[in-house]
């Protein structure tokens, strides 16, 4: 079927303003996660969903952060009162399950910029 | 933590073969991951190490040696389309399912 979505593909917020990203993962993946790429910058871990649960929130950057997972499947990142270091593209994955051995498909990614 | 190093930058000719090599420190060794991100692109799958030794898929392989925190990623007939950046990537035990990544190297292929 098709691959990881995102969405939006890009979004332009004003400093304080909360942005709410969204993933939908491959059908079947039980485990999902997110991640960010400032530009030219490697990817940095933020938090993983093993079906509902995030067992490790220690990524997330700040108390700003927040993500949940329903039903199993669609993901939604919420950023509260962004900040200009915010700006960044936020890349979500899935595998099947959280086994050493799975691989991550990546989505397009969400660009954000906080202006 | 964990420590990741790649080059930030190579430059290879069409045709040639290419070595990017990425060194790591860690605790709880659980995997080394290769992954190819074209410009503006989602990150793809390239290969998989846990043993020590080489894995060849097609044109890539893949080293890996766990005693020296060291594995290289080996292209080879180059093409245009392989310039892109690849990325290390590497999975602890006892860590969720995280990978953490390297910066990347980004790799130009010239004709």
């Amino acid at each position: 079927g098709a691959g990881v979505s995102q969405s939006p593909s890009n979004k332009v917020t004003e400093k304080g303003k909360d942005v709410e990203l969204r993933c939908d993962p491959i059908s079947g993946h039980t485990a999902l996660y997110w991640y960010r790429q400032s530009l030219g910058q490697g990817l940095e871990f933020l938090i993983y969903f093993q079906g509902n649960s995030a067992p490790d929130k220690s990524g997330l950057p700040s108390d700003r952060f927040s993500a949940e997972r329903t039903g199993g499947s669609v993901s939604t990142l919420t950023i509260q009162r962004t900040q200009q270091e915010d700006s960044a593209v936020y890349l979500c994955a899935s595998s099947l399950a959280a086994a050493s051995t799975d691989e991550q498909y990546f989505g397009p990614g969400t660009r954000l910029t906080v202006t | 933590g964990q420590n990741i190093d790649q080059p930030t930058e190579m430059t290879a000719t069409e045709g040639a073969i290419v070595q990017i090599n990425c060194t790591y420190q860690t605790s709880g060794f659980n995997g080394l991951f290769w992954y190819q991100q074209h410009a503006g692109e989602a990150p793809t799958f390239l290969s998989y190490n846990v043993l020590d030794g080489l894995e060849e898929k097609g044109r890539f392989s893949s080293f890996l040696s766990r005693s020296k925190g060291y594995s290289y990623l080996l292209l080879k007939e180059l093409q245009m389309k392989d310039s892109a950046s690849y990325l290390c990537a590497v999975r602890v035990l006892n860590a969720g399912n995280m990978l953490t990544f390297g910066g990347g190297t980004r790799l130009m292929v010239k004709p």
